[in-house]
């Protein structure tokens, strides 16, 4: 009965540093989110998986942000070439898809914080 | 677009007391969910509450409940006796069905022995 877990938990990138950030979800939940949360913010949509396939990427804030699930089942936040606005929190969330809205609680990860110096 | 608008960003009240959190949203679907969430220090997002847009009953949980005004697009979390466990930010966030949570920027909410 475990959660959503991510790791690291902390990370610390030098400037241009290339990161990679891992969720596991919860087994058996089809789809999984990431969001960004920024210091003293509510957390902002990144990318969201169904299975392997990702249908929305619209909140990447650039093409240094790149995310996949291979085997739709864990998840992997990668940043190229990290810059200082990249420090935040980076949630992960998974749920079950019923195919009827709001029936898809989100699960959250405990999250990842990012500091790029 | 939906937005979310949280126009307390701290609040502080007293152990037992009772505090509402305002929030105010707007969105161009008729068929949407309304939350609650509660991020305390370990920053583990909890869900204290949801809405269905449906729904004219205002949801409750125990010491939560909201006030949900469709028309006026607020939705406003209330806290009945509240302890210091509660101390914690506080989200509120909306979800069309496309899934994607729409959080608000938050009220930090401390709760005094």
């Amino acid at each position: 009965g475990a959660g959503v877990s991510q790791s690291p938990r902390y990370k610390v990138a030098k400037r241009g540093q290339d990161v990679a950030l891992r969720c596991d979800p919860i087994s058996g939940h089809v789809s999984l989110f990431w969001y960004q949360q920024a210091l003293g913010q509510g957390p902002e949509f990144l990318t969201y998986f169904q299975n392997e396939a990702q249908l929305d990427k619209s909140g990447l804030p650039s093409d240094r942000f790149f995310a996949e699930r291979p085997e739709g089942s864990v998840s992997t936040l990668k940043i190229q070439r990290t810059q200082q606005e990249d420090s935040a929190v980076y949630l992960c969330a998974s749920s079950t898809r019923t195919g009827q809205i709001g029936n898809n609680e989100q699960f959250f990860g405990p999250g990842t914080r990012l500091t790029v110096l | 677009a939906q937005t979310v608008t949280q126009s307390q960003p701290e609040m502080s009240v007293q152990e037992a007391e009772t505090v509402t959190l305002s929030c105010t949203y707007d969105t161009s679907e008729n068929n949407y969910y309304l939350f609650w969430y509660k991020q305390p220090p370990s920053r583990q997002m909890i869900l204290v509450i949801r809405q269905e847009a449906y729904k004219q009953q205002n949801a409750t949980e125990n010491r939560f409940s909201v006030n949900f005004q469709k028309a006026a697009k607020s939705f406003s979390l209330k806290i009945s006796d509240s302890q210091l466990g509660d101390t914690a930010m506080y989200f509120c966030a909306s979800m069309n069905r496309d899934d994607k949570i729409i959080f608000g920027k938050g009220t930090r909410l401390h709760i005094l022995p």
